[in-house]
This record gives structure tokens, sequence and C-alpha cells, in this order.
């Protein structure tokens, strides 16, 4: 079936750091795919997309590109800052269907 | 528009008691989805409606479970008969039909714990 992996958190970072959270996905077809974020006390907001391999989604300095090939859709952000503190969640939607399918999420504290 | 709301926000109830949230979507999104997200998980899809219809359920949504949206505005989830395995966030959703592919628009959830 359908499923979305990401690595367990949480991830701990200084302030501009790196940062990689990986995400891979099993999905038939041509699935779009999404990462969402969660800050403490909110909804999930919608944090980039990207619909077809190759496609490259970006927002507020986030990075993640639709590797096919790998069946992958990694977050990057070159350097974080404390208010990207929040809980990262990567999603599909198969071409089929409406509904998303969401990962575990993964946490990610960054310190000053 | 102040996006998709959601009644109330904390809801503690006792084992064997029936419960309603409602969810107000975005006025003009005609798609509305329920979730449920468990501590430590990922939000996990329940059922959806594309106007007043009800277009796809989970397997997850058992038989307590009910949900309506009655003039394709607001919905109501209800839950009979609660158990402790129910308590969770219950997590609504809207979107609009032509921009389906930007994701939806979440509400800050109602979060269910049955003691």
């Amino acid at each position: 079936g359908n499923s979305v992996t990401q690595m367990e958190g949480p991830v701990t970072l200084s302030e501009e750091a790196f940062l990689t959270i990986n995400c891979t996905y099993t999905a038939t077809g041509y699935p779009s795919l999404f990462w969402y974020v969660q800050y403490p006390g909110e909804g999930l907001q919608l944090l980039l997309k990207a619909t077809k391999a190759d496609d490259k989604g970006s927002n507020k300095g986030f990075e993640a590109t639709y590797r096919k090939e790998t069946t992958s859709f990694h977050l990057e952000k070159g350097s974080v800052q404390v208010s990207d503190s929040a809980v990262y969640f990567c999603a599909l939607r198969t071409d089929s269907s409406y509904k998303l399918i969401f990962g575990s999420g993964t946490r990610l504290l960054v310190r000053p | 528009d102040t996006g998709v709301s959601q009644d109330p926000r904390h809801k503690i109830t006792k084992r064997g008691q029936n419960v309603t949230f409602r969810c107000d979507p975005i006025s003009e999104h005609n798609r509305l989805y329920w979730y449920r997200q468990t501590l430590g998980q990922g939000p996990e899809f329940l059922t959806y409606f594309q106007n007043e219809a009800q277009l796809e359920k989970s397997r997850l949504l058992s038989d307590r479970f009910s949900a309506e949206r009655p003039k394709g505005s607001f919905s109501t989830l209800e839950i009979q008969r609660t158990e402790q395995g129910d308590s969770a966030m219950y997590l609504c959703a809207s979107s609009l039909e032509s921009t389906g592919e930007d994701g939806y628009t979440f509400g800050s959830g109602t979060r269910l714990t049955v003691v």
C-alpha cells in the first residue's frame, strides 16, 4: 500500500546549522508530495510541495526535491533558526485519491 | 476569513459517553476532511466530503463514528460510546477543488481525552 517513512526525531541542532530531514515513500503511480509543519499549539501548515519528478518545492528557506528514482523527498535548510523548532510531516497524495498519507513526523529542536 | 475553525479545542469525557465535534471550513472551500492524530504519529485519514456528500470513509471509522455535513458548510463528527482508544487529536481540513494540489488548510484540532 501507499506509505511515507520519515527519520525519527528529535533532531537537535544549533542555530545556523544545516538541516536534513529524510523522507521516503511507497506509492503507485505518480503521487504529489508535501511537507507540512506543526508549530506548538497550532494546526498543520503546508510548507512546500512538489507534484512531479525532479520538481523542487521551496518556501521560507526550506527546499525539497522530488526524486522518483530513490522515492525520496528530503527536507533541507541551509541555516536553521530557533523559530524553526516544530514538528515536520512528510505526506503524499496519490493521483487516484483526495486523502493525504502522512509520515509519523520529525520533531526539530533548534538551540540558540 | 479566519481559516478552519474547530470546536471545542479540548474535550474530556467519561468512557461510554457520546461526544460531538464541529468544524467550520473556509467559506468557499467545497471539500472537507477529518483526520485523527495520536501522540507521536502523523494524522490518519478518517473521512472526506465534497459539498454535502460523504465520498470516502476510512476503515478506521468504526460504526461508533459518524460524520455529517448537512448543508455543505460546517461538519460534525460524532463518536458514540467513547472508548479510551478514541483519545486523540481530531483534525479538520478543507480545500477548494480547483486548488487541490496546494494541499489543505487545517484547523487547530479538537483534543479528546477519554477517562
